[in-house]
């Protein structure tokens, strides 16, 4: 399969705790975003990355939150001291650079916060 | 206000039946525009980009009007699988923080 992947695939945590989430995305791809989706909503935008550079971060990315990509590939989403209000779908996307970007999604990461 | 705005639905028509979404943004920077379905529990995928011009891909048909800054999608000739939610999007070139979703419209495609 050479589409996005994530993994988990679903995490349940106990509040306070910390999470990490991946995403691989399609391999010649240098944009890598990372959205929320919480139910009856549409994804929301949270931060994005061009090769290894986070050139985008929105308000919505808390200081406990924190996304790395650090060879240009693969990506990281740590969530610190979780809380319930983070229950959520986790969603990254990639594209590759052009005029007209079409953004590929991943199968997500569901997170239950206890 | 939201920046994209979209009927939430639910849309319940009979298999076969011709049923049009309506999308609003406020963006008026916005290039670039598309339609993602998403079915339940799973990742959004593209449906369509929408032209200036229109598009047309089979029974889906997608137009744009920058003045009203609306963008709609008719679908025609229902299929029970197209029940799903589908998702308005607006972007600009120059920034991926505005790449806005819209809350999705739901369809229901009856026997």
């Amino acid at each position: 399969d050479t589409g996005v992947s994530q993994n988990p695939r679903h995490k349940i945590t106990k509040r306070g705790q910390n999470v990490t989430f991946r995403c691989d995305p399609i391999s010649e791809h240098n944009r890598l975003y990372w959205y929320r989706q919480t139910l009856g909503q549409g994804p929301e935008f949270l931060t994005y990355f061009q090769n290894e550079a986070q050139l985008e971060k929105s308000r919505l990315l808390s200081d406990r939150f924190s996304a790395e990509r650090p060879k240009g590939s693969f990506s990281t989403l740590e969530i610190q001291r979780t809380e319930q209000g983070d229950s959520a779908m986790y969603l990254c996307a990639s594209s590759l650079t052009s005029r007209e970007e079409t953004q590929y999604f991943g199968p997500g990461t569901r997170l239950l916060v206890l | 206000r939201k920046e994209v705005e979209q009927d939430p639905g639910p849309f319940n028509v009979p298999e076969g039946a011709t049923v049009a979404f309506n999308c609003t943004y406020s963006n008026s920077a916005s290039q670039s525009f598309f339609w993602y379905r998403q079915d339940c529990r799973k990742e959004p995928k593209l449906l369509m980009s929408v032209y200036s011009s229109g598009n047309e891909d089979g029974r889906f048909t997608a137009q744009l009007n920058r003045a009203s800054q609306y963008i709609s999608l008719l679908i025609r000739d229902s299929k029970l699988s197209d029940s799903a939610t589908y998702l308005c999007v607006a972007s600009p070139y120059s920034s991926a923080s505005k790449i806005i979703f819209g809350s999705g419209t739901r369809l229901s495609i009856r026997p």
